[in-house]
Parts: structure tokens; sequence; C-alpha cells
């Protein structure tokens, strides 16, 4: 089972500021990493696949980036909608695994 | 547009085995989407992956679930099915259906509601 390690687990931000988030997978699955969005009591929401790619509708302040094992998604100059947990998932394989999410809360 | 929404009980006994529905609107079941997948989220935790099905009738599942679950096609239905048996306390969550819009696509863009299971007795 390829295990998903984000980090941080939870982050306090301003409004603007940049946040980054890292998700570290236990082996390579080349550019097969996902993210999303999920609010209070709704469902994830996709915001990059395929490691870089915006999915549409999704604002230009989300991007993502990496390869391999070690993966990031960007949120510049963040918003108060922006408050959410963020989770990646990987589907290198087809047993698919999530990593333990990042809890972005605004300041 | 693709369409997804989970059915079943929202509270299942100890032991007994948990029974969900996604019903598929929007498209056919048969040929919109590569793959259907269960997802569950106990509350206040992070999401598990359950198991997925393929257009080809392959079915992948969790190795920490496998020996319990059965995920299944109704394509009369336009409907896939999700079994858990043996239910515990700790099966509690809200349990989503899933989907990739675009055929061959990996990532899960479509979600339904998710439905709120309670294992009590």
């Amino acid at each position: 089972e390829i295990v998903l390690t984000q980090s941080p687990d939870f982050q306090s931000v301003t409004p603007k500021e940049k946040v980054t988030i890292t998700c570290r997978a236990s082996q390579s699955i080349g550019s097969s990493l996902h993210w999303y969005q999920q609010k209070p009591d709704q469902s994830p929401k996709l915001l990059i696949k395929y490691a870089s790619q915006s999915f549409s509708g999704v604002p230009s302040r989300f991007s993502g980036s990496g390869s391999g094992t070690d993966f990031t998604l960007t949120i510049n100059s963040l918003e108060a909608e922006d408050a959410a947990t963020y989770y990646c998932h990987q589907s290198s394989s087809y047993s698919l695994t999530f990593g333990g999410g990042t809890k972005v809360e605004i300041k | 547009q693709l369409q997804l929404q989970e059915s079943g009980p929202g509270l299942v006994k100890p032991s007994e085995t948990l029974s969900l529905t996604c019903t598929v609107s929007g498209g056919s079941i048969s040929s919109s989407s590569y793959y259907w997948g269960w997802i569950r989220q106990p509350p206040g935790k992070g999401l598990e992956w359950i198991g997925s099905i393929y257009y080809s009738g392959s079915t992948y599942y969790n190795p920490s679930l496998k020996s319990r679950v059965t995920i299944s096609v109704d394509t009369s239905k336009n409907q896939f099915s999700l079994k858990l048996s043996s239910v515990t306390a700790a099966d509690t969550a809200v349990y989503y259906c899933a989907s990739p819009s675009t055929y061959g696509d990996d990532a899960f863009d479509i979600w339904g509601q998710g439905t709120m299971v309670t294992v009590s007795s």
C-alpha cells in the first residue's frame, strides 16, 4: 500500500498569505497525485489533478507541483473562503490512498 | 452533467451488513466513467478509500477492509452498490460515492453528497 504523508497537519494563516502544503508518497507515483478541498459538512472538491493540472473552475491562486514522491499544493494570497481541510490522493496503484489531511485556518 | 446520489439505511446494528447504493444520473454507468469508487470519513477524521469498480467489472478493495467489502454494478438501474459485512462502531462514518467524469481520468471530480451511517444497537 502506498502511504501518503501530508504536512503540516494544521496551519493558521492570515489572509493574503501564501500557503504551502506538502504530500510525500512512500514510493514513486509519477504524477498520479490529486488534491481536494473539503469544507465542513461538504463533500470534497477536486482542485488539482495529476500533480499540476488545475481542475476547471478552480481559482488560479491554487497550484500544484511535484512528481515521483514529493508534491506541493500552493495557495497564493489566501482568501477567507479557503478555510478548509486539504487532502492529497494517489491513483498510481489500483489500491488508492488518501493523505491524512491538512486543516487550514484563517487567523 | 454526471451526478451521484447515495442512499441506504442511516443506522445499522453491530455484526450486520451495511448496504448502500449510489445512483448515477446524467449519464450511463456503462460508459460515462472509467471507474466508480466508495470513500468514507469517520466523524472528525480523514478520508478513507473503501474500494473501486472498473468499467471492466474488476474490483479493488482497501486491504484493511477487503474481507468484508463487496462492490457491484447494476447497469439496468444505473447504480453501483457497497456491502460491508460484520460492521462495528468503527464503521460509523459518512460514506461517499465518487467518480471521474472524464473517461480515462483517475481523479474524483464528481462526488455524492454523502450519507451518514451509524453502527449502533
